[in-house]
Order: C-alpha cells, then structure tokens, then sequence
C-alpha cells in the first residue's frame, strides 16, 4: 500500500461548483497534514495545513479523520485559478514530508 | 525576502555525464530537503539535511546520487554518470525543521540525452 493515496482525475468541473478531494494514508503514526497546490510546471506551495478539528479558509475547507486515516479538501464556489494540481502531504517521519501524486483540477467557464 | 534558489533552471546533458544541481535556501532555515518529480509524477522525497545532525539519505535511489550542504547554507545534489531515467525536475525546499510548511525552490529541469 502507498504511504499516501489520492485521486489522480482529473476532474473537470465548470465554474461555481463544488469539488471534493480525498486522500487516505497509511502510516497511523503521521503528525502533521497539508494540502500544496502546484501549477503546471511551477514548483509546489502550501495551500493549507490540515487539523484535527477541521478548518476553512475561505473557500477551502479541509479534514482529518485519523480513525480513517483520510484528509479531504472541498473547493466552494470553484473559480478558473483555482486550476492545478492539489497534493495531498503527510508527515510521517517527523522530519521529511510525504508527497501523495496528486489530484488535478480543472475548472471550465 | 528572498525565497529558495535554485540553479540551474534548466541543465542538458549527455547520458553518462556528472551533474550538480545547487540550492540556496531561505536564510535561518535550518533543514534543506531534496525532491525528483519526473513528468506527471508526484513528488519523490531524495534528501533532508536538518542543522549538523547526519542527513537522511533514505531516498537516495542509487549510489550514483548524493548531496552536501555547507553548514546551514547551499546544498549541492550530484548525480554522476547520469542516465535517461534521472531527467526530471528537482526541487529543492526548505524550512525551520519537523512537520512545518516547507518553501519550495523552483527547481532545476534535468534532461539526459
């Protein structure tokens, strides 16, 4: 089993909607959780961290189920930027993160 | 300030050929890591250099790579005798250490010929 799992997609989902990503790992031990976004040949940056508690920033709203070991992100109102690849990370030796392949949007007008 | 460095930004190369890839990262960030994504792959973990502790290594795909830093400064990634399947882009990040939002480089674009 992969340390980190997702969704490759791509979904394709016009402009308005709302999208839901989910991501599972395998290591019950992991600490720490993020989503990155990375643009089409861009390197990847931070999109938010990932709490036990679930939190939202603005449109996106992430969760951690550590029962399941599952993270999810959820894209309201989905604009054109938000276009990309979404990567679903994990922490899981306390020092280097773990990088799941990602899950590529793309949003239509 | 200035974010990570990398360079080069793009790096052809005959198959066999030695190669060295150099990041700078963010100043006072004491832990530098090393990644590979090959195209429309994920990112694959290679490298951490964390203060003057021993590197992890445990990414390292053969003994054909390795990397150094300078105190808590540059870091250089060496691939000697290169083949085909090592083109891709490394990235560099960095940060303070453990679990925190690492910032990345925007990577050195490997091709072996």
């Amino acid at each position: 089993r992969k340390e980190v799992e997702q969704d490759p997609g791509p979904f394709n989902v016009p402009e308005g909607a709302t999208v839901a990503f989910n991501c599972t790992y395998s290591n019950s031990a992991s600490q720490s959780f993020f989503w990155y976004r990375q643009d089409c040949r861009k390197e990847p940056k931070l999109l938010m961290s990932v709490y036990s508690s679930g939190n939202e920033d603005g449109r996106f709203t992430a969760q951690l189920n550590r029962a399941s070991q599952y993270i999810s992100l959820l894209i309201r109102d989905s604009k054109l930027s938000d276009s990309a690849t979404y990567l679903c990370v994990v922490n899981m030796r306390g020092t280097a993160l773990i990088f799941g392949k990602g899950t590529t949007l793309s949003v239509s007008s | 300030g200035a974010g990570v460095s990398q360079s080069p930004s793009n790096k052809v190369t005959e198959k066999g050929k030695d190669v060295e890839l150099r990041c700078d990262p963010i100043s006072g960030h004491t832990a530098l890591y090393w990644y590979r994504q090959r195209l429309g792959q994920g990112l694959e973990f290679l490298i951490y250099f964390q203060g003057n502790s021993a590197p992890d290594k445990s990414g390292l795909p053969s003994d054909r790579f390795s990397a150094e830093r300078t105190g808590e400064s540059v870091s250089t990634l060496t691939i000697q005798r290169t083949q085909q399947e090592d083109s891709a882009v490394y990235l560099c990040a960095s940060n303070t250490g453990g679990g925190f939002e690492q910032y990345f480089g925007p990577g050195t674009r490997l091709t072996v010929t």
